[in-house]
């Protein structure tokens, strides 16, 4: 079946924009995650979601950050009034529910560009 | 509070050499450790998980409760295995995953 799906793939802005970045999970992936991966540094987590809450918001980095989710599947997140230091690919992932081991499948990622 | 420490950034190793990616965690309950990989202009993938004590492409990884550590080995470094290989933990259930900053692994000819 299809992976998990992100677009754009590539987004570049001026500093001062807002951003909407997307992501789509795999059907019946009830978790899903949000990781930033800055240029040489590793997985930097955000916030995931069970269904269509979020437990855990403690990765978001400022109140310049958010996230959604609607119908347990697709999730956005926002970014407003964008930093240079925003710049970073941003990763989901997906996993199912309840599978005490359970690995993420991650998509390719949107690469955000602050100019 | 959990955590992953790889304390390589990178590694380099001569084809046909053992392997070893070290990674050391921390966290207080049962954790769930998991390798994952990214090859080049690929998206990250799952490696293997501790509790399948399975090997993958000839890799291996004992969860060292006594060391608090979950170390990537294989006896003998293909070219191919040339990726980015992080070491991810959950605490299981519902809850997030933490990721290592990664190792970089290159398999010199």
């Amino acid at each position: 079946g299809a992976g998990v799906s992100q677009s754009p793939s590539n987004k570049v802005t001026e500093k001062g924009k807002d951003v909407e970045l997307r992501c789509d999970p795999i059907s019946g992936h009830t978790a899903l995650y949000w990781y930033r991966q800055r240029l040489g540094q590793g997985l930097e987590f955000l916030i995931y979601f069970q269904g269509n809450s979020a437990p855990d918001k403690s990765g978001l980095p400022s109140d310049r950050f958010s996230a959604e989710r609607t119908g347990e599947s697709v999730s956005t997140l926002t970014i407003q009034r964008t930093q240079q230091e925003d710049s970073a690919v941003y990763l989901c992932a997906s996993s199912r529910q309840g599978a005490p081991d359970s690995p993420l499948h991650f998509g390719n990622g949107t690469r955000l560009t602050v100019t | 509070a959990q955590r992953v420490t790889q304390p390589e950034k990178l590694l380099s190793v001569f084809k046909g050499a053992p392997v070893e990616l070290k990674c050391n965690y921390s966290y207080s309950g049962s954790p769930e450790l998991f390798w994952y990989v990214q090859y080049s202009r690929q998206r990250l993938q799952l490696l293997l998980r501790h509790i399948s004590r399975e090997s993958i492409k000839g890799f291996t990884a004992d969860l060292n409760k006594g060391e608090t550590s979950f170390h990537l080995k294989k006896p003998f470094a293909q070219e191919e295995d040339s990726a980015m290989y992080y070491c991810a933990l959950s605490s299981g259930g519902y809850q997030k995953v933490t990721f290592g900053i990664g190792t970089k692994l290159q398999v010199i000819p």
